[in-house]
């Protein structure tokens, strides 16, 4: 069965520090998702691609995040610098096309610890 | 602003009851509410979509209420087993124009004992 590829599953970084998450979708979905879900929470919105087009990236912090998904497959999240308030898990979904009535699949999502 | 809830209290129930869920939504009209199942250290699983012309959906021991009116579904697992403990998150597309920008409850903790 198909599934929604992440790396690092953990990963632990000192504040101010870089850090890089990367996420292979399913095979044929065109549209990516890169959530935050912080302990106790729903998942929240960060990024939306639509192949390798931005779609929604309004709730990104962009002074410190960005995501790239260029060739329209894989995609990148990246946060420098680190702050402690970004200790969260960070899940990949994605879905074959833009539209609320298909349903997103969820990789396993990186667990990132800021120290 | 835009906001949903769901029960913040874990549900504990004996093995073979019904489970029963709640998700409330306020300033949305939205067309549709998906149903996610998520455990410890994992993605979430979608479980069921049911769209605002649908009162009711069925999934095997599965069953989905969506009340516009109230602005409230209802999830429910009848005969539960323990392989039914996890988290059930609610969500909704935070748009009016259907792009899959979902917002989700934080979700309600079901624990089945046997």
């Amino acid at each position: 069965e198909a599934e929604v590829a992440q790396s690092p599953r953990y990963k632990i970084t000192e504040k101010s520090q870089a850090v890089a998450f990367w996420c292979d979708p399913i095979s044929g979905h065109a549209t990516l998702y890169w959530y935050r879900q912080i302990l106790g929470q729903g998942p929240e919105l960060l990024v939306q691609f639509q192949d390798e087009s931005v779609v929604d990236d309004s709730q990104l912090p962009k002074d410190r995040f960005s995501a790239e998904r260029l060739k329209g497959v894989d995609s990148t999240l990246k946060i420098q610098p680190a702050e402690l308030g970004d200790s969260a898990m960070y899940l990949c979904a994605s879905s074959l096309e833009v539209s609320s009535y298909n349903e997103q699949f969820f990789g396993p999502g990186t667990r990132l610890t800021v120290l | 602003s835009q906001k949903i809830e769901q029960n913040s209290e874990a549900l504990n129930i004996q093995e073979g009851k019904t489970a029963t869920l709640t998700c409330n939504y306020t300033n949305y009209s939205p067309a549709y509410l998906q149903w996610y199942r998520q455990d410890p250290g994992r993605g979430p699983v979608f479980l069921l979509l049911i769209r605002e012309n649908e009162k009711e959906k069925r999934k095997e021991r599965l069953k989905v209420t969506f009340d516009t009116t109230l602005k409230q579904s209802l999830f429910h697992i009848t005969a539960s087993q323990p392989a039914d403990s996890a988290t059930y998150l609610c969500a909704l597309d935070r748009s009016s124009s259907n792009t899959g920008k979902l917002i989700f409850g934080q979700g309600t903790t079901l624990q089945v004992k046997p």
